[in-house]
């Protein structure tokens, strides 16, 4: 079990390109979560998926922003045409299954600055 | 938007001593999980605390849950340096099982 891993950990950008981050989660790890989380705030739900399906996404996620989990493996998260508002750091999760006991792990994250 | 409360907002303490923080959340659960996170990291998982269990241990961690009054409490004994870092609960809605609910953490200061 290696974990929740997320690349890259930090990248800086300036303010109108686009950024891509990706998550590899636990393997075997059907569900997979994307959070955000600014400074002195608890992460806020982005999106998450189930396999390569998208279930549920989140209003902050604006246009901007997409999601994608082509096989069921790994996901990316791209922000397009990036505000400075948009940094943040960015948690992937995974958990098995969807039983009332199933335990979601985080990565380490991805710190995203806009400048 | 903060779904979920935690109490105090910060808390610090002489190594030793005991810790309890507490979480109110808003709507039904499914379960109730504890996370700890150091300053620019990730989060660890702590514990899991499902709807029908009112009591739970983890070597020096005790989770608490009243579903009847949507609170939580976590408690760290004899803490150490090591716990400092900031705590935080996540409520599994009922009607989303992948929108964990988070508070605002509590940051935990233990000085030796």
């Amino acid at each position: 079990d290696t974990g929740v891993s997320q690349d890259p950990r930090h990248k800086i950008t300036k303010r109108g390109q686009n950024v891509t981050f990706r998550c590899d989660p636990i393997s075997e790890h059907n569900r997979l979560y994307w959070y955000r989380q600014t400074l002195g705030q608890g992460p806020e739900f982005l999106t998450y998926f189930q396999n390569e399906a998208q279930l549920e996404k989140s209003r902050l996620l604006s246009d901007r922003f997409s999601a994608e989990r082509p096989k069921g493996s790994f996901s990316t998260l791209e922000i397009q045409r990036t505000e400075q508002g948009d940094s943040a750091m960015y948690l992937c999760a995974s958990s098995l299954g969807q039983g009332n006991g199933n335990t979601i792990y985080f990565g380490e994250g991805s710190w995203l600055t806009v400048v | 938007s903060q779904q979920g409360e935690e109490d105090p907002q910060a808390l610090s303490i002489q190594e030793g001593e005991n810790a309890t923080m507490n979480c109110s959340y808003k709507t039904s659960i499914n379960n109730l999980q504890w996370y700890r996170q150091n300053s620019g990291r990730g989060l660890v998982h702590l514990i899991l605390i499902r709807s029908n269990e009112r009591e739970k241990h983890s070597g020096r961690l005790r989770v608490t849950l009243d579903t009847s009054k949507k609170s939580s409490s976590l408690l760290i004994t004899a803490s150490r340096a090591a716990d400092t870092a900031s705590y935080f609960c996540a409520s599994v809605p009922t009607d989303s099982w992948g929108k964990l609910q988070f508070g605002a953490g509590t940051q935990v200061v233990v000085t030796p």
